[in-house]
């Protein structure tokens, strides 16, 4: 149990183009999620909360206009990279977590990777 | 949160026991110690949880002492496959309402 999954894997894009990546809790309903980035030999930046029906929270420093965050549902978050550019290439991974998991515990996706050409 | 302290790197050998000591002086009375495994490329996934005293599971257990200000993640008869980035992480249980704070982590390297 307490699957997520992430689509696309990996994306390539041209600089300008807008990426969205979708975040699914699979076998639970998820009424938070998390949006992470990992740059390479670099550890986990969390980027923003997202709760169902409500407006993210973005960490300080990141751009809230340009990383757009829609939890629309109970088991599906979308981050969209608007206006991509090849500083944001990075690996992007959301987490979940349920309000009857146990321990309440958050459960990672397997991650996106975007490069921007 | 609490900042945790732990090896950048440690290289072992398949079949040997491999303890990864973790420090975190600022513990709070209700911080969990929880400690995740990420291979490349993949999401960190969650190895095993405590508060104090042992924790053991099917992978892996959880030595915290008494004043709960270090943990050790014991890793039975390595393989391999158990090369990765081990990150320790201190905060409430699930990491509260917040998301979790990683550090760098330790980079295991197992050899044949």
């Amino acid at each position: 149990g307490a699957v997520v999954s992430q689509h696309p894997s990996r994306v390539i894009c041209k600089s300008g183009t807008s990426v969205k990546i979708e975040c699914r809790s699979l076998d639970f309903q998820a009424t938070t999620m998390f949006w992470y980035r990992q740059f390479p030999k670099k550890s986990l930046m969390l980027m923003a909360t997202s709760n169902e029906g409500s407006k993210a929270t973005y960490e300080q420093g990141v751009e809230k206009d340009k990383f757009l965050i829609n939890h629309a549902s109970l088991t599906l978050s979308t981050l969209t990279v608007t206006s991509a550019h090849p500083e944001d290439s990075s690996f992007y991974i959301c987490s979940a977590r349920g309000p009857f998991l146990a321990g309440n515990e958050q459960f990672f996706g397997p991650g996106t990777r975007l490069t921007v050409l | 949160l609490a900042k945790t302290t732990q090896p950048i790197s440690m290289d072992s050998y398949e079949g040997q026991e491999v303890n990864i000591t973790c420090s975190h002086n600022n513990i709070a009375t209700n911080d969990y110690i929880t400690w995740y495994q990420q291979f490349p490329s993949q999401g960190p996934r969650f190895i095993i949880q405590g508060y104090k005293t042992k924790v053991t599971n099917e992978v892996a257990s959880l030595f915290i002492p008494a004043d709960r200000k270090s943990s050790t993640l014991s890793l039975p008869r390595v393989s391999l496959s158990d090369t990765a980035v081990y990150y320790c992480l201190v905060g409430e249980r699930g990491g509260g309402a917040d998301g979790l704070t990683f550090g760098k982590g330790t980079h295991l390297i197992i050899q044949p």
